[in-house]
């Protein structure tokens, strides 16, 4: 089945100790990117990748860091945690520019 | 800086009515459009989708309209039911330069629709 697995589904940690989700898909996609949706702002894109060792930041990538050394996978990876980077992060990939993205199924992330 | 907008925040229609979702944007270098619809515990997913050529696309019940001068854009529901209560998304990007992969979204809109 074609799709986007993102680990874990949900994850409540502590400020400051390091974290990573992990996002996988099986469709060969080139492009990948990640969102985190929070009430009344939308999805707002964090970080985005057009292929293997290219990436690009999106509009709130304060606080993030990420890393596209296989087609296939594409990890969140937050260093410092903050109370603030609580929110619902989605992954998502598409074949093409114009082709609309897949998302997964969402991470829930507590940071207290 | 909100580069699309979206409203409204909240809809509520009856079963068989028209729901209308409106968005505008500020760039006028967005080249596609699409929408996403997002069931609860669900990711999104995409929906209908629309470039600046055309100025309407009709998929099944689900209608884009859209405006090039007025940088706007809407999606229509026909003979809206219950099965679409969810939350919709409007969406731009670009293919200029390095941009292939930034793909913009509104607040989003909750859709009930009642039987």
């Amino acid at each position: 089945e074609a799709q986007v697995t993102q680990n874990p589904r949900y994850l409540i940690t502590v400020t400051g100790k390091k974290l990573t989700v992990t996002c996988s898909q099986n469709m060969n996609h080139e492009y990948m990117s990640w969102y985190r949706q929070d009430p009344g702002l939308g999805l707002r894109q964090i970080y985005y990748s057009m292929n293997v060792e290219v990436t690009d930041k999106g509009d709130v990538p304060e606080g993030y860091k990420v890393s596209r050394k296989e087609k296939r996978n594409f990890p969140l990876i937050l260093e410092s945690p903050s109370p603030n980077q609580t929110s619902l992060y989605f992954c998502a990939s598409s074949l093409s520019w114009g082709k609309g993205y897949t998302f997964g199924s969402g991470t829930r992330l507590t940071v207290v | 800086q909100q580069q699309v907008k979206q409203s409204p925040q909240s809809l509520i229609v009856q079963k068989g009515g028209i729901s209308i979702i409106n968005c505008a944007y500020e760039n006028t270098a967005f080249d596609y459009f699409p929408w996403y619809q997002q069931f609860p515990g669900k990711g999104p997913a995409l929906l209908i989708a629309i470039r600046p050529d055309v100025s309407e696309k009709k998929e099944g019940r689900f209608t884009i309209s859209f405006n090039k001068s007025a940088k706007q854009f809407s999606l229509h529901i026909m003979d809206s039911q219950p099965g679409d209560s969810a939350t919709y998304f409007c969406a731009a990007s670009n293919a200029g330069g390095t941009s292939y992969g930034k793909l913009t979204f509104g607040q989003g809109t909750i859709l009930t629709v009642h039987p």
